[in-house]
C-alpha cells in the first residue's frame, strides 16, 4: 500500500505569516491528492482537490501545489481561525490513505 | 442541501455487535460512493472503505477488511457501517463522507456526516 507522510506534525506561526505543509506519498499518485481541515471538535472539510484545485468557498489564502510524489498546501497569510490539524489524502485507489495529520496552532 | 445524518452515540461491551448508520438527502445517493473513516481518540483520520449504493459494490482497506461490513440500502438512502464483535479497541469516532463526484470511486470526501461516537467497554 501507498504510505502518505506528511511534515512536520505541528507547527505553531503567527497571525499573518505563511505556512507550509508538505506531504510525501510513498509511490507516484499523479495529482490524485487531497487535503482537509479538521478544526477541534469538528468535522473534516475539504479544501483542495486534484493537488491543486480550491474546493468552493474554500478562502483563496490556501493553495496547493505538487504532483506525482511530492505535494504542498500554503496559508498565504495566516489567520486565527486557520487553528486546526491538516490532512493529505491520496484518492486513486484503494486504500485511499490520509497522512497522519499536521496541527497548526497560531 | 446535501446531507448525510448519522446515528447517534452508542456504548457497547467488548463482544457485542453493533451497526450504525448514514442517511443521506439532497441528492441521488444511489450514485454517489459512500465512504466510512475511523478516528480513535486524540488520533487521525484512518481510511475503511467505501460503496457505492446503487449496486453493492464494496472496496475495504487492508486494515478493515473482515473487522467490520459496510453495506448500504438505496432504497432508504442509508449505508450502514456493522461489528459483529466489538473490541475495546474500536473505541473511536466514526464517520460517513460521500465522494466528490458522481459515480466517480477516485474521488476525495465533499460532505461528511456528522460523526459516530462508539464506545467499547466493559
Amino acid at each position: 500500500d501507498i504510505q502518505m507522510t506528511q511534515s512536520p506534525s505541528s507547527l505553531s506561526a503567527s497571525v499573518g505569516d505563511r505556512v507550509t505543509i508538505t506531504c510525501r506519498a510513498s509511490q507516484g499518485i499523479s495529482n490524485y491528492l487531497a487535503w482537509y481541515q479538521q478544526k477541534p471538535g469538528k468535522v473534516p472539510k475539504l479544501l483542495i482537490y486534484a493537488a491543486s484545485t480550491l474546493q468552493s468557498g474554500v478562502p483563496s489564502r490556501f493553495s496547493g501545489s505538487g504532483s506525482g510524489t511530492d505535494f504542498t498546501l500554503t496559508i498565504s497569510s495566516l489567520q486565527p481561525e486557520d487553528v486546526a490539524t491538516y490532512y493529505c489524502q491520496k484518492y486513486n485507489s484503494a486504500p485511499r490513505t490520509f497522512g497522519q495529520g499536521t496541527k497548526v496552532e497560531v | 442541501e446535501v446531507q448525510l445524518v448519522q446515528s447517534g452515540a452508542e456504548v457497547k461491551k467488548p463482544g457485542e455487535s453493533l451497526k450504525i448508520s448514514c442517511k443521506g438527502s439532497g441528492y441521488s445517493f444511489s450514485n454517489y460512493w459512500i465512504g466510512w473513516v475511523r478516528q480513535m481518540p486524540g488520533k487521525g483520520l484512518e481510511w475503511m472503505g467505501i460503496i457505492y449504493p446503487g449496486d453493492s459494490d464494496t472496496r475495504y482497506s487492508p486494515s478493515f477488511h473482515g473487522q467490520v461490513t459496510i453495506s448500504a440500502d438505496k432504497s432508504i438512502s442509508t449505508a450502514y457501517l456493522q461489528w459483529s464483535s466489538l473490541k475495546a479497541s474500536d473505541t473511536a469516532i466514526y464517520y460517513c463522507a460521500r465522494s466528490r463526484i458522481v459515480e466517480a470511486s477516485d474521488q476525495p470526501f465533499d460532505y461528511w456526516g456528522q460523526g459516530t461516537l462508539v464506545t467499547v467497554s466493559s
